[in-house]
């Protein structure tokens, strides 16, 4: 089955720590992007990449990282520079070239503080 | 900034109901997506309406467009408690017609009691 994978599912941070999140599509989209949703909120834009090896700030890139060196692989690194990491972080893909297209959404992963 | 704004916030109703939600934006669109979210998943993409549309169906789906008020409907007909969920909607910018830039409201919490 085509989608979206995710891991891990859960993932704690200690102090000064970085941590990297993994997404892997299977879905041949060119475009990949990771949200960051805080409790009874909708989503933001964190980064989002349309091509390999070319990604673009969202809007609350500060203190996270990513790569494009796969077209099948966007991993997010939240660095110790993000003061208030807790929260659920979805990543999605998408056909850049069709304008009128869907994001297609993986199951997330929860990231807290220790 | 949050582009789409859903009312209402919260939203509670008896298996078989109909429910409306309804979402208001601020600038112009390319298209009006509306996603659903199950507690603790991903986002589920429901449907699509382009801005010269002003009604589509998808089964116990019915969404509409009035992009001179720059709000939008969605109503779920006959529902089910399957049905409880968070539902967003969210903007897509008319420049250069790509669908990277989706703007998510901040969601309206459904639930349907059997």
């Amino acid at each position: 089955d085509g989608g979206i994978t995710q891991s891990p599912k859960y993932l704690f941070r200690k102090e000064g720590q970085n941590v990297t999140l993994s997404c892997e599509q299977n879905l041949n989209h060119d475009a990949m992007y990771w949200y960051r949703q805080d409790p009874g909120q909708g989503l933001r834009l964190i980064y989002y990449s349309q091509i390999v090896n070319d990604f673009q700030k969202g809007d609350i890139a500060e203190g996270y990282s990513v790569s494009r060196e796969k077209k099948e692989s966007f991993p997010l690194t939240v660095t110790s520079a993000q003061k208030n990491p807790t929260a659920f972080y979805l990543c999605a893909s998408s056909w850049q070239r069709f304008s009128n297209q869907p994001q297609h959404f993986g199951d997330g992963t929860r990231l807290s503080i220790l | 900034s949050q582009q789409g704004e859903e009312d209402p916030q919260a939203l509670s109703i008896q298996e078989g109901e109909n429910a409306t939600m309804n979402c208001s934006y601020k600038t112009s669109i390319n298209n009006l997506q509306w996603y659903r979210q199950n507690s603790g998943r991903g986002l589920v993409h429901l449907i699509l309406i382009r801005s010269n549309e002003r009604e589509k169906h998808s089964g116990r789906l019915r969404v509409t467009l009035d992009t001179s008020k720059k709000s939008s409907s969605l109503l779920i007909t006959a529902s089910r408690a399957a049905d409880t969920a968070s539902y967003f909607c969210a903007t897509v910018p008319p420049s250069g017609g790509s669908n990277y830039k989706l703007t998510f409201g901040k969601g309206t919490l459904l639930t349907v009691n059997p």
